[in-house]
């Protein structure tokens, strides 16, 4: 069975800071999804990465994988308050998507 | 272009009644699903369907059923609901399997 991992759960940020969130996982993977939730709100798909080594970047957020190290990260750079949301990684296995339990970011002035 | 639509957003069920949640898509996407969000968790794949009449188990099946009878559409039944049924419920499409999946905006369902 595969299990997701994320942490931290729940990330406190000051504005202009910059913080990394981990993403592990247990079995093998064709693929890595990153998605956005904002409060009340569906799911908004981030990033999408690929292979061993992909790295995907969109204004302040990186995301990159590692495949043998069964780990994706996703950096903010230099957070701001809009990028407060609650983030998860979904790993694909055999076509099906399993979801980590989120981490929710605050970014503070 | 609405992409995936929920029906109802928001029910309030008593023990032991029944519903239907409706989703929607306009994509012509072959894979349809439904997860259930619980506080503090991520998304629990309860069934989902790899085109029009056809449907599988997801993590979470028991206490729902599901119907595909066209492609656009993907229902969701609670036959008996209990309070454990108590949760948020999104619907998703994708293309292909494992591909990007398309978020409906969700149905807060409470069962007292």
């Amino acid at each position: 069975e595969l299990k997701v991992e994320q942490n931290p759960l729940f990330l406190s940020m000051q504005e202009g800071k910059n913080y990394t969130i981990y993403c592990n996982y247990s079995t093998t993977s064709d693929r890595l999804y990153w998605y956005r939730q904002d409060p009340g709100k569906s799911l908004e798909s981030l990033f999408v990465l690929l292979s061993n080594g992909a790295v995907k970047q969109e204004g302040r957020l990186m995301a990159s994988l590692d495949t043998k190290a069964r780990l994706s990260t996703l950096h903010i750079t230099a957070a701001v308050h809009d990028l407060s949301a609650t983030y998860f990684c979904a790993v694909v296995n055999a076509g099906k998507s399993t979801f980590g339990d989120g981490t929710t970011l605050t970014v503070k002035p | 272009n609405a992409g995936v639509t929920q029906t109802p957003k928001f029910r309030v069920l008593k023990t032991g009644q029944s519903m239907t949640l409706l989703c929607a898509q306009d994509m012509n996407h072959e894979y349809m699903y439904w997860y259930r969000q619980d506080p503090g968790m991520g998304l629990r794949l309860i069934h989902y369907s790899v085109g029009e009449g056809t449907t599988a188990k997801g993590e979470v099946p028991d206490g729902y059923n599901v119907s595909r009878l066209k492609k656009q559409n993907f229902l969701l039944g609670l036959e008996s609901a209990a309070p454990s049924q108590t949760s948020v419920y999104f619907c998703a499409s994708s293309a292909l399997l494992g591909d990007t999946q398309y978020f409906g905006p969700g149905t807060r369902l409470t069962v007292l």
